[in-house]
């Protein structure tokens, strides 16, 4: 059964920093694989897809890479803002259904 | 991209009466939609997968005639909590999928509806 950890659990950092969030899976038969974002109270909003064929992709500050051969993606948040704060989710782009790690919280202070 | 709407968003109830919760998808035919549960600080938890016309697939530990799912059209889901408790109280978040089943396409989530049981 698909496993999903996310490293750090919860991360705070002065604003301005650059950070990585990672996302591990002990099945790397990954295919669309997702990064989420979650506001306290609110539900999901998809930050990054990855299709199965791709390695990476990138929306503004964010950047999100995939080796499926060691089972691992990595979110990279360039010159973070305080607006960034909120819960960072990873699914693990499944056949049919998806497995989600249980988060990153992430605080960016002013 | 494609829009999944919930509704209600967010509804309060008194322990013992059933709560209807809709999923939506608003531009695309749903062949397959998912349901999640979320507690507090824990991660999604996926509840059940309803294909179009097919009875819901419950997932280990759900029980079906407390969650009853209806997947009637290519656009509507229902989820039904019946005889709500306090403990049922959590944050639900449907998804859905266009294409065949078993499709490997983009599940789209809908906003999570908050239920509250007094």
């Amino acid at each position: 059964k698909q496993e999903v950890t996310q490293i750090p659990a919860a991360l705070s950092v002065p604003e301005g920093e650059n950070l990585v969030l990672n996302c591990s899976f002990t099945d790397s038969a990954i295919y669309n694989l997702q990064w989420f974002r979650q506001d306290p109270g609110k539900g999901l909003t998809s930050l990054l897809l990855i299709q199965s064929s791709q390695r990476e992709q990138t929306s503004g500050r964010l950047n999100a890479s995939l080796d499926k051969s060691s089972g691992r993606s990595t979110l990279y948040i360039a010159a973070s803002q305080p607006g960034d704060s909120a819960t960072y989710l990873c699914d693990d782009g499944g056949y049919s259904t998806l497995t989600f790690g249980k988060g990153t919280m992430l605080l960016v202070s002013p | 991209g494609a829009v999944v709407s919930q509704h209600p968003s967010r509804v309060i109830c008194k322990s013992g009466t059933s709560v209807k919760i809709e999923c939506r998808s608003l531009d695309f035919q749903a062949t397959t939609m998912f349901w999640y549960r979320q507690f507090p600080k824990k991660s999604l938890m996926l509840m059940a997968t309803s294909n179009e016309g097919s009875k819901a697939t419950y997932e280990q530990g759900v029980e079906k005639d407390k969650f009853l799912i209806n997947h009637a059209s290519l656009t509507l889901s229902t989820l039904t909590v019946t005889s709500a408790h306090p403990e049922d109280s959590s944050f639900y978040i449907c998804s859905a999928r266009g294409g065949q089943r078993d499709s490997t396409d983009t599940q789209y989530f809908g906003p999570g509806t908050r239920l509250t049981v007094l």
